[in-house]
């Protein structure tokens, strides 16, 4: 079953504004990694971050994670059209066993130029 | 990066027949391999992990019988979705564990039963 809810849903923003991407999770974790789907294809990895970690970047995503809470956030800074996707979090159980993933509801991001 | 391939990449076929689908990690060895099913707009729902050599582990609620996983070989998992109905029509996706116990995803397979 999915362990991971996700908002907004849905985002709609302008090209150059940041978009925040939120999921919450629900088990005691390993690592909680972020994916973006393009409409009817595969994914593809963005970033981990593992549980002893609390921030992490690459070019222009930032990604927190507070176990405290179980939450983590996706920012996209200075977005383009090209980052309109469906966003993942998913995250890797303590007791999940063979590494399995459990996705959440994903945020649909469209970007308008 | 490690490079997973899903054959077909798209299928059509009628009401009761069966469907074999390919995973394949091209250029590593997987042990373990992973099969999620995507409905649209929806997220991936893990159906069950494929394990080289032994049976797979299926997720709770996912039909044994009805999704037949095989994992013959090192490189290759197949899911054979036997006595397909329209309600099995889905997109189906696999990923490979990689050696850091990362996982890397296939493209995506697009089942549709008439």
């Amino acid at each position: 079953s999915q362990q991971g809810e996700e908002d907004p849903q849905a985002l709609s923003i302008q090209e150059g504004e940041n978009a925040t991407m939120n999921c919450s999770y629900k088990t005691s974790i390993n690592n909680l990694q972020w994916y973006r789907q393009n409409s009817g294809r595969g994914l593809v990895h963005l970033i981990l971050i593992r549980s002893n970690e609390r921030e992490k970047h690459s070019g222009r995503l930032r990604v927190t994670l507070d176990t405290s809470k179980k939450s983590s956030s996706l920012l996209i800074t200075a977005s383009r059209a090209a980052d309109t996707a469906s966003y993942f979090c998913a995250t890797a159980p303590l007791s999940g066993g063979y590494n399995k993933l459990i996705f959440g509801a994903g945020t649909r991001l469209a970007v308008h130029p | 990066g490690a490079v997973v391939s899903q054959h077909p990449s798209w299928v059509i076929c009628k009401s009761g027949t069966s469907v074999k689908i390919e995973c394949r990690s091209l250029d590593f060895q997987a042990t373990t391999m992973f099969w999620y099913r995507q409905f649209p707009k929806q997220s991936l729902m893990l159906m069950a992990t494929s394990n080289e050599g032994s049976k797979a582990t299926y997720e709770q609620g996912v039909e044994k019988d009805k999704f037949l996983i095989n994992h013959a070989s090192l490189t290759l998992s197949t899911l054979t979705v036997t006595s397909a109905h329209p309600e099995d029509s889905s997109f189906y996706i696999c990923s490979a564990r990689g050696g850091l116990n990362e996982q890397f995803f296939g493209p995506g397979t697009r089942l549709t039963v008439l």
